[in-house]
């Protein structure tokens, strides 16, 4: 079974970093690109930034642009974000999936981790 | 705003059939394939149309996918209860170059 845990949310003061994982099983992680998209409160879903098997090609999507980092750890089958001068407006749940081989989409969610920007 | 639109609400009576409305612009539904997502509250997101009407293994066929030009559409035919959830719509936007996503659609069952 696939399974996709977010860890590393939490309350951050406008500013500052927070650096969120993902725990992947139930599939060969390396063999998969992965992605982040998150969802700010009463909101749609929104690309934040995916990451090719093998770390070669990384698209980041307007949210969160210029201030995120996206990696993983094949080994050790983890995803990685790490959110720099957050805003209140990053505020989000954020969730890590597992990209489709058919396309760019997700076809598998984790449950996502709450990011909470404030003062 | 999200670039895809979609009503933020419907609902219908046990039995009958709900409709859901994408829209896009030819940059992304227009070109690119269509994908439905529900999303039951406090829980992951799952993966229900793909590639605009393909039904991943499990899920029921009263659910269905349909597009036309730059507009897509999810009908849940023979509505339930547990169908109460909100739906996403998805596609990838060549001018963007990355996905994008509607504002989703809360489904109510009466």
């Amino acid at each position: 079974e696939v399974q996709l845990v977010e860890s590393g949310g939490g309350l951050v003061k406008p500013g500052g970093s927070l650096r969120l994982s993902c725990a992947a099983s139930g599939f060969n992680f390396r063999t998969y690109s992965m992605i982040w998209v998150r969802q700010a409160p009463g909101k749609g879903l929104e690309w934040v930034t995916s990451i090719s098997s093998t770390s070669s090609h990384i698209n980041y999507g307007n949210a969160l642009k210029g201030r995120t980092t996206i990696s993983r750890d094949n080994a050790k089958k983890s995803l990685y974000l790490q959110m720099n001068s957050l805003r209140v407006e990053d505020t989000a749940v954020y969730y890590c999936g597992r990209v489709a081989m058919s396309g760019w989409h997700p076809d598998y969610w984790g449950r996502g981790t709450l990011v909470t920007v404030s003062a | 705003q999200s670039v895809l639109t979609q009503p933020p609400s419907a609902s219908g009576t046990p039995g009958q059939t709900v409709t859901i409305s994408c829209s896009g612009t030819s940059s992304n539904i227009g070109s690119n394939y269509v994908y439905w997502y529900q999303q039951v509250p406090g829980t992951a997101p799952k993966l229900l149309i793909d590639r605009d009407n393909q039904r991943p293994s499990g899920v029921p066929d009263r659910f269905s996918g349909s597009k036309s030009g730059t507009s897509a559409s999810l009908a849940i035919s023979g509505l339930r209860s547990e169908d109460e959830a909100h739906y996403h719509c998805a596609s990838w936007d060549d001018s963007l170059r990355f996905g994008v996503f509607g504002g989703g659609t809360k489904v109510t069952v009466l």
